[in-house]
């Protein structure tokens, strides 16, 4: 069983296309992480939920929008493509206690998005 | 604010030696963890291990140690007796309670192992 899992792997779309990636996590965590890693290989957080609830979001342009409809899952809405917008996108999970042990994030296998 | 810095973007070493990737942070949070990833040519994240802010010992996890000097605020990542296939980018990574629920990254060490 894959433990985070996001949907598509690739996505290729034109400038000015509305397109959402979805993500799901079997491991029980309640805290939900998007990532955008940048071309240069830069890994930034883009937000964070826990328990469904937004805890981070780090100054992303309001064309990004998550919703996370349970525990289990984080999904990520893109409005208006930008070719900027272009990267690998990340899906993670993790146990909501910072910095102890057993709280590393598990990350979904990625979804590289070109926007053309 | 809360940082990490990975100031080598390259390194090389040779199969069987051992290796060390350099990570230094920053954080005024009394507790927090730090983590070590890697990422191979084939894109996905891989957890390698875990140091606590209050842990005594250094971790070990397999042919990977963690150097944790705390009063230096460095985690450098040991990986002893080299293999061909450890060669791919290594991420050093941190969070902290004051940070809020997210693990942040540094820049990535891309590592090459030589036959």
């Amino acid at each position: 069983d894959t433990a985070v899992s996001q949907t598509p792997k690739y996505l290729v779309t034109q400038m000015g296309n509305d397109k959402s990636i979805k993500c799901e996590q079997n491991l029980g965590h309640d805290t939900m992480y998007w990532y955008k890693q940048d071309s240069k290989k830069f890994l930034k957080i883009m937000f964070s939920y826990n328990n469904k609830e937004l805890i981070i979001n780090e100054t992303v342009p309001n064309r990004f929008s998550p919703k996370s409809p349970d525990k289990a899952h984080l999904n990520l809405h893109i409005n208006s493509l930008e070719l900027g917008d272009s990267a690998v996108y990340f899906c993670a999970s993790s146990h909501g206690i910072v910095g102890g042990p057993n709280t590393e994030a598990f990350f979904g296998q990625g979804t590289r998005l070109t926007v053309v | 604010a809360q940082k990490i810095t990975q100031t080598q973007p390259g390194m090389f070493v040779q199969e069987k030696e051992a290796v060390t990737l350099d990570c230094t942070y920053d954080t005024s949070d009394p507790s927090y963890g730090l983590f070590w990833y890697k990422q191979p040519s084939s894109g996905e994240m891989i957890f390698l291990i875990y140091q606590g802010s209050y842990d005594q010992q250094n971790a070990t996890e397999g042919r990977y140690s963690l150097n944790f000097q705390k009063a230096r605020k460095s985690a450098n990542l040991v990986i002893s007796a080299s293999q061909l296939g450890d060669s791919a980018m290594y991420f050093c990574a941190m969070s902290a309670y004051t940070g809020g629920f997210k693990t942040i990254f540094g820049a990535g060490t891309r590592l090459f192992v030589k036959a």
